[in-house]
């Protein structure tokens, strides 16, 4: 299994206080990727990194930010939690993002905002 | 638009049978195609994959076959196991590099 953890796995939050998610890889993959998984729907993409201190936006950016100071920490920041943003979140990790590249995902967290 | 959709929410099937899971797309600049399986309270998994210029790719008991007219892929399970049953899903990744996921199929797999 690839080296990727996330923490925490569990949060219950309220309305309105900031959120960090972590993401460790010790795999020394280049690319880092967090997603959102809403029931009856798929993995939507909202930020990714392609290398230490670059980032892009995903499909579902607003409400979120992203910081990569080093290799294996993905850090996903939700600034003011709103009710929509409950979901379970996932960490996946590549190699590379081209040639078919799978990606390794972590556990999930699961984030509920009341 | 939702450009990778998995129009069967659920499938089931009976253990030795054949599963066969659909996924359709818009973007026909889509380069790869993956299948990843996810059972519950964990990450999902890569399963097996194709490139657009392929039209089939096999793995052991895992057989994905893609048809560009179509713009359609299925992935067949044969035969069946109880330990099958997961959710799938199916990904698209564009020559920039971005996956696409669907919103993903239960199968079960009935002993």
């Amino acid at each position: 299994d690839a080296g990727i953890t996330q923490s925490p796995r569990h949060k219950v939050t309220e309305t309105g206080t900031p959120v960090t998610l972590r993401c460790h890889q010790t795999e020394n993959h280049r690319y880092m990727y967090w997603y959102r998984q809403d029931p009856g729907h798929g993995l939507r993409l909202i930020h990714y990194s392609y290398g230490v201190k670059d980032t892009d936006k995903g499909e579902v950016s607003d409400g979120y930010s992203v910081s990569r100071s080093k290799t294996e920490d993905f850090l996903l920041t939700l600034e003011s939690a709103t009710s929509s943003q409950t979901s379970v979140y996932f960490c996946a990790i590549s190699e590379s993002n081209v040639g078919g590249d799978e990606q390794f995902f972590g556990p999930g967290t699961r984030l509920t905002v009341l | 638009d939702q450009q990778v959709k998995q129009n069967s929410p659920s499938l089931s099937v009976q253990e030795g049978r054949i599963s066969i899971l659909n996924c359709d797309y818009t973007n026909s600049m889509f380069d790869y195609f993956l299948w990843y399986k996810k059972y519950p309270a964990e990450g999902p998994t890569f399963l097996i994959s194709i490139s657009s210029i392929k039209d089939k790719n096999e793995d052991g008991r895992f057989t994905v076959f893609l048809n560009k007219s179509a713009k359609h892929l299925s992935l067949h399970i044969v035969p069946s196991q109880p330990g099958d049953s997961a959710v799938y899903f199916c990904a698209a990744i564009s020559n920039a590099g971005k996956s696409t996921f669907g919103d993903g199929t239960t199968l079960t797999v009935k002993p």
